[in-house]
């Protein structure tokens, strides 16, 4: 099993720029999650979603910043326009059926300058 | 809304020693999942130990337990003969109805030679 995907694994980008993050979950797995982890503010949930729909997305900071699933193996997290405040690691998870646990992606590290 | 408190920001100990991570939690709920999450430097979340609350027996993994006192509302966890790579930071965190997983700020670990 590859385990929760994401890329990039790190990216710079200028204010202004839009950027993707991506995740594969794991295959099976029906639920998908999307978390920022600062210094500050610490883990913070953004997203979830169960079979493909979005069920809570109270977390999402702003309207520049948007979350899909098209299907059961893939999830995009965009942010347009970026600022250097959306700076930090996204991590994405997806839940297995039968435990709870959440199992976390490498993460990606977004720089905005 | 639950919330996940972790008192002690930094700890450090001996290699070898025994260790014990505070975390207490709040909720008016009485089914859920407690947690235990390890980042090390490479920033992977790595789950370290999981404790549901109808259980009154104390979840133990090798040489990770925990001390779940339900009634207290506190879930700490004990790192016995503790070792170089127990550096790391580590998260409680709380889950109710094997949904979204609310975490604590985090204890930083440093286990020194």
């Amino acid at each position: 099993d590859a385990g929760v995907i994401q890329s990039p694994r790190h990216e710079v980008t200028e204010m202004g720029q839009e950027v993707t993050l991506r995740c594969k979950p794991i295959s099976g797995h029906n639920s998908l999650f999307w978390y920022r982890q600062t210094m500050m503010r610490g883990l913070e949930l953004l997203i979830y979603f169960n079979n493909n729909v979005p069920i809570d997305d109270s977390g999402m900071p702003e309207d520049r910043f948007s979350a899909k699933m098209p299907n059961a193996s893939f999830s995009t997290l965009k942010i347009q326009p970026s600022e250097p405040r959306d700076s930090a690691v996204y991590f994405c998870a997806s839940q297995g059926r039968d435990t709870g646990e959440l199992f976390f992606g490498e993460g990606s590290r977004l720089t905005v300058l | 809304a639950q919330t996940v408190t972790q008192s002690q920001p930094e700890m450090s100990v001996q290699e070898a020693e025994t260790v014990t991570l505070s975390c207490t939690y709040d909720t008016s709920e009485s089914n859920y999942y407690l947690f235990w999450y390890k980042q090390p430097p490479s920033r992977q979340m790595i789950l370290v130990i999981r404790q549901e609350a109808y259980k009154q027996q104390n979840a133990t993994e090798n040489r990770f337990s925990v001390n779940f006192q339900k009634a207290a509302k506190s879930f700490s966890l004990k790192i016995s003969d503790s070792q170089l790579g127990d550096t790391a930071m580590y998260f409680c965190a709380f889950m109710q109805g094997a949904q979204k997983l609310v975490f604590g700020q985090g204890t930083r670990l440093t286990i020194n030679p």
